[in-house]
């Protein structure tokens, strides 16, 4: 069974920093993308930032760009997103999810505030 | 970036009965779009990929049509358990984005 397990999340002060992590399990993790895609409270869906199979290859929405840096490590099985810089618009929960195109497996979440 | 719009925001409908929900693209996005579902505190499920393929486990009561910029997800009778929010995606082109979702709600 496809698993994917968010961590990290928490409460945290505006210009502070957080890092979340994926654990994956039930598949290959060294042959998916992988995403990040956020949902603020009573929100839709964002996509955040995605990561190639290698690690190679990373893009990110123009509204983290230089403040979110993507990361994997294929031999933990694991999916990283550090994020700096944090603005009390970055509150809302973290999703990771896999596949190049569409997602067909999505995690339960993390949720970030930021708030003073 | 590609803007994903759907309509309507919200939908009220009787068990049941049909609901036909619509995404529209900016440009075209040929048949590479995605719709999910997400119940609350939940995570989103991908219902449709292809614009027309229904995921694994999906019934068929889910249907998925359209290419370009025009897209309609219809589930035939709606099911207590069908209540919930839609979202469509375009893959299309980076970034992937998304539209802001309608609800489907008990009427």
């Amino acid at each position: 069974e496809v698993q994917l397990v968010e961590s990290g999340g928490g409460l945290v002060q505006p210009g502070g920093s957080l890092r979340l992590s994926c654990a994956a399990s039930g598949f290959t993790f060294s042959g998916y993308f992988m995403h990040w895609v956020r949902q603020a409270p009573g929100k839709g869906l964002l996509w955040v930032s995605r990561i190639s199979t290698d690690g190679g290859t990373t893009a990110y929405a123009d509204s983290v760009k230089g403040r979110f840096t993507v990361s994997r490590d294929n031999a933990k099985n694991t999916l990283y997103l550090q994020m700096n810089s944090l603005g009390v618009e970055d509150t809302a929960v973290y999703y990771c999810a896999r596949g190049y195109s569409y997602s067909d497996s999505w995690g339960q979440g993390t949720l970030v505030t930021v708030s003073s | 970036e590609i803007v994903m719009t759907q309509s309507p925001a919200t939908l009220s409908v009787s068990p049941g009965e049909r609901a036909t929900l619509s995404c529209r693209a900016s440009q075209s996005v040929g048949s590479d779009l995605a719709w999910y579902q997400q119940k609350p505190g939940q995570a989103p499920g991908l219902l449709i990929y292809g614009a027309s393929t229904r995921a694994t486990g999906i019934p068929a009561r889910f249907s998925g049509s359209g290419s370009g910029t025009e897209f309609t997800l219809t589930i035939s009778s709606l099911q207590s358990e069908d209540f919930a929010v839609y979202y469509c995606q375009q893959y299309n082109i980076w970034p992937r984005t998304f539209g802001q979702g309608t609800k489907v709600e008990i009427k």
